[in-house]
């Protein structure tokens, strides 16, 4: 089955904790992001990547940090800068240079204690 | 600055009715939309898209009307069913160096009941 897997599906940290969010896919995309979503507000862009080892910021990149390594994989890391952490973090892929929709991913949500 | 703009944060319907779901744009770049339906705890799923250079894009039960002059879009559903009820995003993308990155509204949640 292709499709993208987010784990784990609940996390709880300690405020001032780094903590690392995976993404994998295998519908062979070159593209892959990752949003966040606040109750009430829509979905917003943290990163994207358009290829291995490149990627760039989206609208509030701040306190992230990402890397892509793999063409599968592209994990998020929320680091003690971001001073609002707790939220549902959603990754997707698309094939890159594309008007096709993005793929989702089930979704982290993540909890600072 | 919200460039994609759901105004109505609910909508509901009775099984059978037609559901609109209306999104509004400011930036004259986007030439992409995307409508999206989303449950609780989950992610998105893709239910239809319009380029800026149809003005009507229909699938099943689903039509999204796009009118570039007023930078407004709507999803209608027809007949609406109680498994439709979900959140619903409109998203937009425009050419150039933001390729493939969708800014998307607040959504709107759909009610319908039975």
């Amino acid at each position: 089955d292709g499709g993208i897997t987010q784990s784990p599906k609940y996390l709880f940290r300690k405020e001032g904790q780094n903590v690392t969010l995976s993404c994998e896919q295998n519908l062979n995309h070159d593209a892959m992001y990752w949003y966040r979503q606040d109750p009430g507000q829509g979905l917003r862009l943290i990163y994207y990547s358009q290829i291995v080892n490149d990627f760039q910021k989206g609208d509030i990149a701040e306190g992230y940090s990402v890397s892509r390594e793999k063409k599968e994989s592209f994990p998020l890391t929320v680091t003690s800068a971001q001073k609002n952490p707790t939220a549902f973090y959603l990754c997707a892929s698309s094939y890159s240079g594309s008007r096709d929709e993005q793929f989702f991913g089930p979704g982290t949500r993540l909890t600072v204690l | 600055d919200q460039q994609v703009k759901q105004n109505s944060p609910s909508l509901s319907v009775q099984e059978g009715r037609i559901s609109i779901l209306n999104c509004d744009y400011t930036n004259s770049m986007f030439d992409y939309f995307l409508w999206y339906k989303k449950y609780p705890a989950e992610g998105p799923t893709f239910l239809i898209s319009i380029s800026s250079i149809k003005d009507k894009n229909e699938d099943g039960r689903f039509t999204v009307f796009l009118n570039k002059s007023a930078k407004h879009l709507s999803l209608h559903i027809v007949p609406s069913q109680p498994g439709d009820s979900a959140v619903y995003f409109c998203a937009a993308s425009g050419g150039g160096t933001s390729y493939g990155k969708l800014t998307f509204g607040q959504g709107t949640i759909l009610t319908v009941h039975p």
